[in-house]
């Protein structure tokens, strides 16, 4: 039973560039969570996906923006790339009122 | 939003030793996981205790909902067990629903 998967692991774009990361979610799970975490902080919710629906956001701005497909799995895409947009960003999902399961991550690089 | 604030920020052990790590919220919750990253950044799952209290292995955790705090035991430390242990809380509020809040963390450093 594969857990969440996130692609891809690494990943270095410049300033004002474009990103999509994609995760697929654990098997029988139909709720998927992004996160951003950067060095030393602890995960920061962005948004969270059900039934191809954006249910709830963090405090983040309008350019980044995600996308769940009808076989659960989810989009994160972030616009015009900021140096501070680096980090680890973190795929989770769940079924509803159950705990979430986080994939290994992709680690995004902006030079 | 609810705050999360974890106790110690920094620990440092012996192997064999045993230790307590602490979680305060400040709001109601119906989630409360603790989490350990390990030196790769994977996040792994230890305990979903929003309640009571579960054990498994060396480690156990307690969550009084009531006083809104959970505590994380490890015993019998090993090298193995280093890295950054998170609580992260889902508010029991409307527009909390589905997002779970971290705290910053408790670094465990654990020498041979």
């Amino acid at each position: 039973d594969a857990g969440v998967t996130q692609s891809p692991t690494h990943l270095i774009k410049t300033r004002g560039q474009q990103v999509t990361l994609r995760c697929s979610p654990k098997s029988g799970h139909d709720t998927v969570s992004w996160y951003q975490q950067a060095l030393g902080q602890g995960p920061q919710f962005i948004f969270q996906y059900y039934e191809e629906e954006e249910r709830q956001r963090g405090n983040f701005p309008d350019r980044f923006s995600g996308h769940q497909f009808p076989n659960y799995s989810s989009e994160l895409n972030v616009n015009a790339l900021l140096l501070g947009d680096s980090a680890l960003y973190l795929c989770a999902s769940s079924m509803i009122n159950q705990p979430q399961h986080f994939g290994d991550g992709t680690r995004l690089s902006i030079l | 939003g609810i705050q999360v604030e974890q106790s110690p920020p920094d620990l440092i052990l012996q192997e064999g030793a045993n230790s307590t790590l602490r979680c305060n919220f400040s709001d109601s919750v119906n989630n409360l996981q603790w989490f350990h990253q390990n030196p790769w950044g994977q996040l792994i799952n230890l305990f979903y205790i929003p309640s009571g209290t579960k054990q498994n292995g060396r480690l156990s955790a307690t969550t009084v909902a009531t006083e809104r705090y959970s505590l994380l035991y490890i015993s019998s430390s090993q090298t193995t067990d280093s890295g950054v242990y998170f609580c992260a809380v889902e508010s029991t509020g409307g527009t909390s629903y589905g997002k779970l809040t971290f705290g910053q963390g408790t670094i465990l450093t654990v020498h041979p």
